[in-house]
This record gives structure tokens, C-alpha cells and sequence, in this order.
């Protein structure tokens, strides 16, 4: 049991459709993350959350639209995505830096099962 | 290429056996975090280092820093089935806040 928990854990999706991925966490962080994950490549982070303000997104497109409303949870709202978006999508919450600061990121990453999303 | 390489990409060994996997930072190292990872399940941290000859272990996996070489090696002794799966690093660098990420290293224990 990690204490991040992720749903659903796996979703199928036209390009037209709109879905919302959605994390949770009961272990008292304040930093949450996105990651995306494809095949034989590095942990790509697409957006980070310090106190429930959102510090990074990194060139992410905007048919990515990610939503804090509170500390413990994290959801990643999806529409028009294209095939090649299909990956393990990765929630992460980690203990925070300062309010208003950046994350510091010594301490270790707690991370959930993932969602495994396909487009079709 | 890569900020943080690791090597080899994967490894297939015998169970009993050790082996070692290697995370290459192109960058000054402030911190060194090993995960691992079970096939389309999320990451279990397993150890952080952050000081130069720093090394920690856990029951048969060994984890060292060389602060010098912006490497480190984790090394498993006396494989078991239960090693089996992908081994990530991620990295503070002098770059940003970030943890930066290797692509990791599949490993398979044949019985």
C-alpha cells in the first residue's frame, strides 16, 4: 500500500472524447506530480503542485489540463488526445518545500500504480 | 543524449547470481534516488544518496554514490525472483528543483 491511489487504472479513449484521470493521496504531502511514462524513455514530468498552486508545466499541451483542489488530490483532465499521448500516466506526491517556494525535492517520491491510457 | 543514462538497458540473469546497474549523470549530483518498478505498476522508492561515498543498503541491494564520477551503482546480491522488474534512478541536479530521470533498466532473473 503506498498511499497514493490512482483511478482508473486502465482507459481506452477516441480522440474525440473527453476524460479526467484522477490521484489521491492520504499520506499528508503537499507536493503532488504528473508523470507520463512511454516505452524505453525517461519519466517525462508534466506538472508539479506545491500547496494545491501549481509551480511547473513543462511545454505540456493544453489538451492536458491538470486541477488541484485541495492537497490530497490531483486529477489530469484529457481531451482530443492523439495516439501518440497513449502511455502510463504517473501520480506522485512528495513532502513540500516552502508555501509559495519551489518543491525541494530531497525528499523521496511516493508514486501511485499509474493509468494505463490508450487513444485510439 | 540523456542527462541521466543508465546501463545496461536490460539484464537477463541467473538467479543466485549478482549484478550490478549503473545511473550516469551528465550533471553535478546532489541526490540520487533508486526506484523500482513492476510492468505498468508505479514506482517503490528504494534508497536515496546524497552524500559522495555514500552507500546504503537493504537486505541484498546495495546502493553507492561516487560523487566524483556523477555515477552511481546499485548492485543485488545473490539474485531472487522477486528482483525482477525496472530499476529506475532520478536525480537532483545543479539544474533545477526537478528530479531529473534515467529510462531505467529491465531486469529478468531466469530460475
Amino acid at each position: 500500500e503506498t498511499g497514493v491511489t490512482q483511478t482508473p487504472r486502465h482507459l481506452v479513449m477516441g480522440m474525440t472524447n473527453k476524460k479526467s484521470l484522477k490521484c489521491e493521496q492520504h499520506l499528508g504531502h503537499n507536493a503532488m506530480y504528473w508523470y507520463k511514462q512511454s516505452a524505453k524513455k525517461p519519466l517525462e514530468l508534466m506538472f508539479v503542485y506545491n500547496f494545491k498552486e501549481q509551480t511547473e508545466n513543462n511545454s505540456v499541451p493544453s489538451r492536458f489540463s491538470p486541477e488541484c483542489p485541495n492537497s490530497s488530490h490531483l486529477f489530469l483532465h484529457l481531451h482530443t488526445l492523439q495516439p501518440e499521448d497513449s502511455a502510463l500516466y504517473l501520480c506522485a506526491s512528495s513532502l513540500p518545500g516552502l508555501a509559495g517556494g519551489p518543491v525541494i525535492s530531497y525528499n523521496e517520491q511516493f508514486f501511485g500504480p499509474g493509468t494505463r491510457l490508450t487513444v485510439l | 543524449s540523456q542527462e541521466l543514462e543508465q546501463s545496461p538497458q536490460s539484464l537477463i540473469v541467473q538467479e543466485g547470481k549478482n549484478l550490478t546497474i549503473n545511473c550516469t549523470s551528465s550533471k553535478t549530483l546532489y541526490g540520487l534516488y533508486w526506484y523500482k518498478q513492476k510492468y505498468g505498476e508505479g514506482l517503490i522508492f528504494l534508497m536515496m544518496l546524497q552524500k559522495g561515498g555514500e552507500e546504503k543498503s537493504h537486505e541484498k541491494i546495495t546502493a553507492k554514490l561516487d560523487e566524483k564520477k556523477q555515477q552511481s551503482s546499485l548492485h543485488i546480491t545473490a539474485s531472487q525472483p522477486s528482483h525482477a522488474g525496472i530499476y529506475l534512478c532520478g536525480a537532483d541536479t545543479d539544474s533545477n528543483y526537478q528530479l531529473i530521470w534515467g529510462a531505467g533498466t529491465k531486469l529478468i532473473i531466469k530460475p
